[in-house]
Parts: C-alpha cells; structure tokens; sequence
C-alpha cells in the first residue's frame, strides 16, 4: 500500500518569504514523486518530479523540492514567495512502470501582500 | 490545440437527465484518466484507460459509464446523477510504456446536479 500525506491544508505566508510546503510517503517500493499546482478554475500542472535520479529536483516558476529518504519526504520550496504563487498544491506518488498516481488532499498557499 | 482539453467547462444537469463529458488529448499518449475532485477530498482516480483498453475501475457507481474510442479521446457518460456527485471532473493523459507515467492534466469540468 502506498499514501501520501501533506501536513497543513492551509499555508500562509509573507510576499517574498519562504515558501515550504510539507509531503510524507509511505510506499513499499521506491517510489516517484511529483508536485502539481492547481489554480483556481484550472487543471493540476506538473511542478517538478523526482524518478530516483538527483534528490534535489528544480521545478518551474522558482520551486524545488528535496527527496528525503530516511525522513519518507518530499517538501516544496521556495525562497521568496510571490503574489502569483496563491494556489493549491499537491504531492503525489506512483510507482515504477505503474499508471496510478496517490494523490495526497492538497495544501491552499496564501500569500500575504 | 495543444495538451489536454476537456469540454464543457461547466455542465448543470437534473437527476433525470443524461449527459456526457469529453476530453481530447493532443499529446500523442496512450493512457488517459478520469477523475473526480470533491472539496475538502483527495483526487479519486475513476477510471485508467491505457492503449484503449480499462485497466483500472475503482468502484465507481454504474450510474458513471467511460468510453475511450480511440487514444486520443475519453468520455464520461452521466445518467440519473445525484447532488453528492457535483464535483469538478478531471481528466488526464499519459504516455505508458516506461517506468513513469507523467500525467498532463485538462481544465476540468465544473458538474453540478441539481
């Protein structure tokens, strides 16, 4: 079994402060990892994935996240944060060469002017 | 048109009638995905199509029949909903075959039974 748990559903944070959003997983393989944000009246957009090469994965628009395997995470940062980054975010997972992806249920980022 | 399109953005329809979503990808992949995100819920995967064929069914009521006539197009055919099935519905596509399968996300439709 495989699930994926973000820690807060509501993040606020500053204009120009750090933005770090927080992702657990359990998974009983090595697992790939994925961020998608989803604006409002829009699909989920890919943010950056991990596929077990580099642990530090650079995204779009400024983000990255760091794959952590003795602490089972996969949080999202950014170091300054930016009006357009309000949005909500999703961790998620699946494994190798499987199509279904474990989503967890998201975090509203709220950025304060 | 490029990536993932979904139409239409937003759908009223009554218990009794009978609708349908569509959801085109311009991507070339082979897998495609429905899917329904209720508030304050994780996304629920409905149903996995890949190279045209269901692999994936997760008990979803039979009131929700999918069609996946050729890979570059998924439909979610809706008769005799009911309110707790207003949601936005996702659709996706991939490209199988190798070890990870990246989803590209369309808009959503916006459904709401009334």
């Amino acid at each position: 079994a495989q699930s994926v748990t973000q820690l807060g559903s509501h993040v606020s944070v500053s204009e120009g402060a750090l933005v770090l959003l927080r992702c657990n997983y359990s998974s009983s393989v090595p697992p790939y990892l994925f961020w998608y944000v989803q604006y409002p009246n829009q699909g989920l957009q890919l943010l950056l994935k991990y596929t077990s090469a580099a642990t530090l994965v650079k995204g779009i628009n400024g983000f990255e996240a760091e794959f952590k395997k003795s602490e089972t995470s996969f949080h999202l940062t950014k170091p300054s944060a930016h009006m357009s980054d309000a949005a909500e975010y999703f961790c998620a997972l699946s494994r190798f060469g499987n199509e279904k992806l474990t989503f967890g249920t998201g975090t509203r980022l709220t950025i304060i002017p | 048109e490029t990536g993932v399109t979904q139409t239409p953005r937003h759908l009223v329809m009554g218990m009794t009638n009978k609708k349908s979503l569509k959801c085109e990808q311009h991507l070339g992949h082979n897998a495609m995905y429905w899917y329904k995100q209720s508030a304050k819920k994780p996304l629920e995967l409905m149903f996995v199509y890949s190279l045209e064929e269901r692999v994936e069914n997760n008990s979803v009521p039979s009131r929700f029949s999918p069609e996946c006539p050729n890979s570059s197009h998924l439909f979610l055919h809706l008769h005799t909903l009911q309110p707790e099935d207003s949601a936005l519905y996702l659709c996706a596509s991939s490209q199988g075959g190798g070890s990870v399968y990246e989803q590209y996300f369309g808009p959503g439709t916006r459904l709401t039974v009334t």
